[in-house]
């Protein structure tokens, strides 16, 4: 079975202070996984996924496959980070699996 | 570009009922997901639509049902409705199946059930 965790409800930072959204993941073998975020009033979309390997507005995400974790970083927040923001996991293409798995969220809030 | 868009915004059920939500899919996307959304948690599977065809299911029970039309707009139903059907209902749709990381969401439908 595939399950995604984030441990934290509600973070909260200062602007300008580094920021670690925690996700952990369970899952025999090698997802995808991505961040979703949605900021206030819009819609759910995508952030960035593993593969990439991009940095979007300022985040970053390291998949480390030894403690089965994809935890985001910033390392300066932004007032306008402030949004929830979803892990989620994508079993490989040829696992005959097209099931989005998303974690329960985290609400960050940026303090001014 | 047209985006998801769902319908309809907001309704009110009765225990028992039937309910039938609707999604159009973003141009040139030819896969369907629906999620259900309950207060407080992340989106959760339901079903996905490729090409017409139900292509994988989460685990809810068969009173939820779908379909997808040639032009690849969706229908998600939901028979014998109960109280823990109330929710947020997602639609996403994706270029193709395998393109599914990729998700374009609607700004969903939310249904309470009383």
């Amino acid at each position: 079975a595939q399950r995604v965790t984030q441990p934290e409800k509600l973070l909260s930072v200062f602007k300008g202070a580094p920021v670690e959204l925690k996700c952990n993941y369970s899952y025999s073998g090698s997802p995808e996984l991505f961040w979703y975020v949605q900021y206030s009033r819009q819609r759910l979309q995508l952030l960035l996924r593993h593969i990439s390997r991009e940095s979007i507005k300022g985040f970053t995400a390291d998949l480390n496959k030894g403690e089965t974790s994809f935890h985001l970083k910033k390392p300066f927040a932004q007032e306008e980070d402030s949004a929830m923001y979803y892990c989620a996991l994508l079993p490989p293409l040829g696992a005959g699996s097209y099931q989005l798995t998303f974690g329960k969220g985290t609400k960050l809030s940026v303090i001014p | 570009e047209t985006g998801v868009t769902q319908s309809p915004t907001h309704l009110i059920k009765t225990r028992g009922q039937q309910v039938t939500l609707r999604c159009s899919s973003q141009s040139g996307h030819n896969t369907v997901s629906w999620y259900q959304q309950a207060l407080g948690q992340g989106p959760q599977f339901i079903f996905q639509y490729y090409r017409e065809e139900e292509n994988g299911r989460g685990n809810f029970p068969p009173r939820f049902s779908g379909l997808q039309f040639p032009n690849y707009s969706s229908e998600l139903n939901v028979n014998a409705l109960e109280l823990d059907d109330s929710a947020l209902y997602l639609c996403a749709s994706s270029p193709w199946a395998g393109e599914s990381y990729e998700q374009y969401f609607g700004p969903g439908t939310r249904l309470t059930v009383t």
